[in-house]
């Protein structure tokens, strides 16, 4: 019940199109939902994070969907750029310090 | 241009040797968070640290890690005597407030035991 499942594992889009990855969970306490962006030889920092009290929060080309019936949330990327390829990881907290991770979408996305 | 540190960025042991990683966290910030992250696991909770208690290290094996906060600016992950499944890179992180909140990762560790 803990985990947040998270899909596709690598993903390859063209420049210019869109990049959806879904994440899915379980534990309905879950009430903080970020996503963290890691280039190569960095470490995950904070892209953009929603509650649920709202179904869409969007920051530049970045939108997260949260659908809370579902227990779903995804990250679209408009407009895709190769300085867009990185791994995402999605994540949830119920108010405590224990964040659980979705284990990664390799993102690439070519010229 | 606050920043969690985080040294050595590399390091290559042989099995056995004792391994320590350190990490500065951000100034101001009341928790550090160790992380692992490797390919089949992602990322992997070790130990929580608030107000430099330590609070949580259930996600580390306890006979051979140990991580401590002598004080606020330095946490410390040490492993003794290393393995080659300890191969991975550690994160450090930190933040503020406890709950659910942005979390500031270090560059990482990166550890290869032979």
């Amino acid at each position: 019940q803990q985990q947040v499942k998270q899909s596709p594992q690598s993903l390859i889009v063209q420049k210019g199109g869109i990049s959806i990855i879904n994440c899915a969970y379980e534990n309905t306490a879950f009430d903080y939902f970020p996503w963290y962006q890691q280039f190569p030889g960095k470490g995950p920092a904070l892209l953009i994070a929603i509650r649920p009290d709202v179904s869409e929060k969007k920051e530049g080309r970045f939108t997260i969907s949260f659908n809370k019936s579902a227990k779903q949330f995804s990250l679209h990327i408009m407009d895709s750029q190769p300085g867009d390829s990185a791994t995402y990881f999605c994540a949830a907290n119920s108010g405590t310090y224990k964040y659980i991770f979705g284990t990664g979408t390799r993102l690439k996305v070519l010229a | 241009d606050a920043r969690v540190t985080q040294t050595p960025r590399h390091k290559v042991t042989e099995m056995g040797q004792e391994v320590t990683m350190r990490c500065q966290p951000i100034l101001g910030h009341n928790t550090v968070f160790w992380y692992r992250q490797t390919m089949m696991q992602g990322l992997e909770l070790l130990a929580y640290f608030r107000n430099r208690a330590p609070l949580d290290d259930s996600g580390m094996p306890k006979d051979r890690f140990s991580a401590e906060m002598p004080d606020a600016t330095l946490a410390t992950l040490k492993i003794q005597p290393s393995e080659p499944r300890d191969s991975a890179v550690y994160f450090c992180a930190s933040g503020w407030g406890g709950g659910s909140g942005e979390l500031f990762f270090g560059e990482g560790s990166r550890l290869t035991v032979l």
